[in-house]
C-alpha cells in the first residue's frame, strides 16, 4: 500500500519567515494530494490540494509543489503569522476505486512573534 | 452549508464497556469516511462507505468495531469491549463522491477509555 513520510516532524520559524513542509510517497499510481491544518483540538481542514497533471498550486500566501519523478511534493507558507501555528498533515490518494488517503504523521509548526 | 457532525464530542469509559459514536456527513456527500487518530499521528482509515455500502472495511478490528450506515446517509461507528489501546480521536470525514476525493473532516469524538 501506500506509505506517505513527512519532514520535518516540527518546525519553528520567526513571524514573517517561511516555512516549508516536505513529503515523500510510495505509490507511483497516487495522483491527489492534499494538505489538511489541524489546530489543537479541531478538525484537520483542507488547505490546498493539487493532482498530478499540474507541478504547482498556489492559493494567496500558500503554494503546492509535486514532483512526480521524484515522487515528494511541498508545502509552501509565505509571510508566516501566528495564526499559522497548528500541526499540517500531507496525504496522498489514487481516485477512483482506491480514493484512500493516506497521511504523513505530521508537522508541528509554530510562529513565534 | 453545515459541515460534518459528529456527536459526542467526548467519551469516557471503562475498559469493556460499549461505545457508539455518530456521524451525519454534509448533505448530498456520498461517501463517509470513518478515522482514527492516534496523539501525534495523521488519521488512519477505518471504513469507508459508498452510500450504504462499505467498499473498504480493510483496516477495522472486527472482532471488536463495527459499522453501519444504514439508509446511505448518517452513519455510527461502535466498539465492543473497548480496550486501553482504544483511547484516540474518531474522525468522521466525508465527500462527494469517491472521485472527486475532497474530504471534509467532522470535528471528531474524543475516547478515552480507562
Amino acid at each position: 500500500g501506500e506509505n506517505v513520510e513527512q519532514h520535518p516532524s516540527t518546525l519553528s520559524v520567526q513571524e514573517g519567515d517561511s516555512a516549508v513542509i516536505k513529503c515523500t510517497y510510495s505509490d507511483s499510481a497516487s495522483n491527489y494530494f492534499p494538505w489538511y491544518k489541524q489546530e489543537l483540538g479541531k478538525r484537520p481542514q483542507l488547505i490546498i490540494d493539487i493532482r498530478s497533471n499540474v507541478g504547482e498550486k498556489k492559493d494567496q500566501r500558500i503554494a503546492v509543489t509535486l514532483n512526480k519523478t521524484a515522487k515528494h511534493f511541498s508545502l509552501h507558507i509565505t509571510e508566516t503569522q501566528p495564526e499559522d501555528s497548528a500541526v499540517y498533515f500531507c496525504a496522498a490518494s489514487k481516485t477512483g476505486t482506491a480514493s484512500k488517503l493516506t497521511f504523513g504523521t505530521g508537522t508541528r509548526l509554530q510562529v513565534t512573534l | 452549508e453545515a459541515g460534518v457532525v459528529q456527536s459526542p464530542r467526548y467519551k469516557i469509559i471503562e475498559k469493556k464497556q460499549p461505545v457508539a459514536f455518530w456521524c451525519n456527513p454534509i448533505s448530498g456527500h456520498n461517501t463517509l469516511y470513518w478515522y482514527l487518530q492516534n496523539l501525534g499521528q495523521g488519521p488512519e482509515l477505518l471504513i469507508r462507505y459508498e452510500n450504504e455500502e462499505a467498499v473498504d472495511d480493510s483496516q477495522l478490528p472486527k472482532d471488536r468495531f463495527s459499522a453501519e450506515r444504514l439508509k446511505g446517509v448518517d452513519s455510527t461507528l461502535k466498539i465492543q469491549p473497548a480496550e486501553l489501546g482504544d483511547s484516540a480521536v474518531y474522525l468522521c470525514a466525508s465527500s462527494f463522491s469517491r472521485g472527486v476525493d475532497t474530504q471534509y473532516f467532522g470535528p471528531g469524538t474524543r475516547l478515552t477509555v480507562l
